[in-house]
């Protein structure tokens, strides 16, 4: 168990919505990343928040947002989903933000647009 | 941009084998170098990490050295066992790419062990 709990485990939903995945971070931990697993994109950053402030974007759409609340823990919104946004989103906190920090990953929640 | 390229998979070896997995990187800065393990149905685990040129990282009888004259970090076991069958990934964090610390992976290498 690495500590970063994420919920949902698993979504199914339907092209067109919108959906909120969760991730409460290691307790301590100031920094929070999003990943998207895909069998096509493989595994791409999304975007970090450190301490309540976006810290780092990746690929992100626009029709994706994130944020991170005064307790810590995260929420990435998904909407307008597409067939394609289906993949499995992982969350991961550390301590920092240097380039050494070791990255914590919660379990993922899968999500299927259908 | 930064990305690492991993060697493809699947890999199936027996238990006691011998195991490498090449990765090579590109990166703009001076990365630190990690690889993760994803068990099925989990989460990825740090495996083990190298900071700087030379360094080498080591966990559970896995091995990895940060080779900068070739942009290299193979990941090597010397016996492996049917319990280290799962996707293993190499990945960089790269202090060049302007704030953050966001980790590139490579496209993950699948181990499959057999008695």
């Amino acid at each position: 168990d690495s500590g970063v709990t994420q919920t949902p485990k698993h979504l199914i939903t339907a092209t067109g919505q919108r959906v909120t995945l969760r991730c409460s971070p290691r307790s301590g931990d100031l920094s929070v990343y999003w990943y998207q697993q895909s069998l096509d994109q493989g595994l791409q950053f999304l975007i970090q928040y450190y301490n309540g402030e976006e810290r780092a974007k990746g690929n992100i759409l626009e029709r994706f947002s994130a944020q991170q609340f005064p307790d810590l823990h995260s929420e990435l919104n998904l909407s307008s989903l597409e067939l394609g946004d289906s993949a499995l989103y992982f969350c991961a906190s550390s301590p920092g933000q240097g380039v050494n920090t070791e990255a914590f990953f919660g379990q993922g929640t899968r999500l299927t647009v259908v | 941009g930064d990305s690492v390229t991993q060697m493809e998979g699947p890999v199936t070896l027996s238990e006691e084998a011998f195991l490498t997995i090449n990765c090579t990187y590109t990166a703009t800065g001076y990365p630190s170098l990690f690889w993760y393990v994803q068990y099925p149905g989990e989460g990825l685990q740090l495996l083990l990490k190298a900071t700087k040129a030379d360094d080498k990282g080591s966990n559970k009888g896995f091995e990895a050295t940060y080779r900068k004259e070739t942009t290299s970090f193979h990941l090597e076991k010397g016996s492996v066992q049917v319990s280290d069958s799962a996707v293993y990934f190499c990945a960089l964090s790269d202090p060049g790419t302007g704030g953050g610390n966001k980790l590139t992976f490579g496209t993950g290498t699948q181990l499959k062990v057999e008695l």
